[in-house]
């Protein structure tokens, strides 16, 4: 079964606009990191939550993590055509994650 | 710092045939994980090494098959290949939880 299922499974935008991806889990976790693969090619680590974390930044990337209803979100601000990649979260603890079936966001120029 | 290396990049194989793909991990990183993406199943973890040693497995037959080095680079077999086989296959090395991935070996079973 899934651990991270992304939510939506597509999401289209414009150049400038923010994009949210959301994400939930079925069972606990330590941490929980957001990743982005361009077609085919491997996963690049965007963020790391860890589980006593509510809120984390990274440059124009904020996750915001909420154990209690096993649900985090992905804001990417002011998106860029070569923000458009599939975006997975995987959840998991001691170096193993679970993944879900990611976000596809296309960032129209 | 150089990233995760893997070998080789594409593959093609028959069904029956086995095959091996190597990883070299980020320097410094004990630990080694495997995942298989498929547009099917997506992401699903095979098997995770620290210190020469199986420390998780996924769920997967015995046909798929792991192991780690000294110098923490590992290698994962698959045997008696099967069409379902084919894959993008991940090599991931981590510090400390946080997953660095290589590049992956594209196998296509024929």
């Amino acid at each position: 079964s899934q651990q991270g299922e992304e939510d939506p499974q597509a999401l289209s935008i414009q150049e400038g606009e923010n994009a949210t991806m959301n994400c939930s889990y079925k069972t606990s976790i330590n941490n929980l990191q957001w990743y982005r693969q361009n077609s085919g090619r491997g996963l690049v680590h965007l963020i790391l939550i860890r589980s006593n974390e509510r809120e984390k930044h990274s440059g124009r990337l904020r996750v915001t993590l909420d154990t209690s209803k096993k649900s985090s979100s992905l804001l990417i601000t002011a998106s860029r055509a070569a923000d458009t990649a599939s975006y997975f979260c995987g959840g998991g603890s001691n170096y193993k994650l679970t993944f879900g079936k990611g976000t596809l966001l296309t960032v129209n120029p | 710092k150089a990233g995760v290396t893997q070998t080789p990049r594409y593959l093609i194989k028959t069904r029956g045939q086995q095959v091996t793909l190597s990883c070299s991990p980020i320097s410094g990183h004990r630990s080694v994980s495997w995942y298989q993406q498929t547009p099917g199943q997506g992401l699903q973890f095979l098997f995770e090494y620290f210190s020469e040693t199986q420390r998780n497995k996924g769920n997967f037959p015995g046909r798929f098959s792991g192991r780690q080095f000294s110098n923490s680079r590992s290698e994962m077999n698959v045997s008696t290949l099967e069409l379902g086989d084919s894959a993008l296959y991940l090599c991931a090395s981590s510090p400390d939880g946080e997953l660095f991935f290589g590049e992956g070996s594209r196998l296509t079973v024929l």
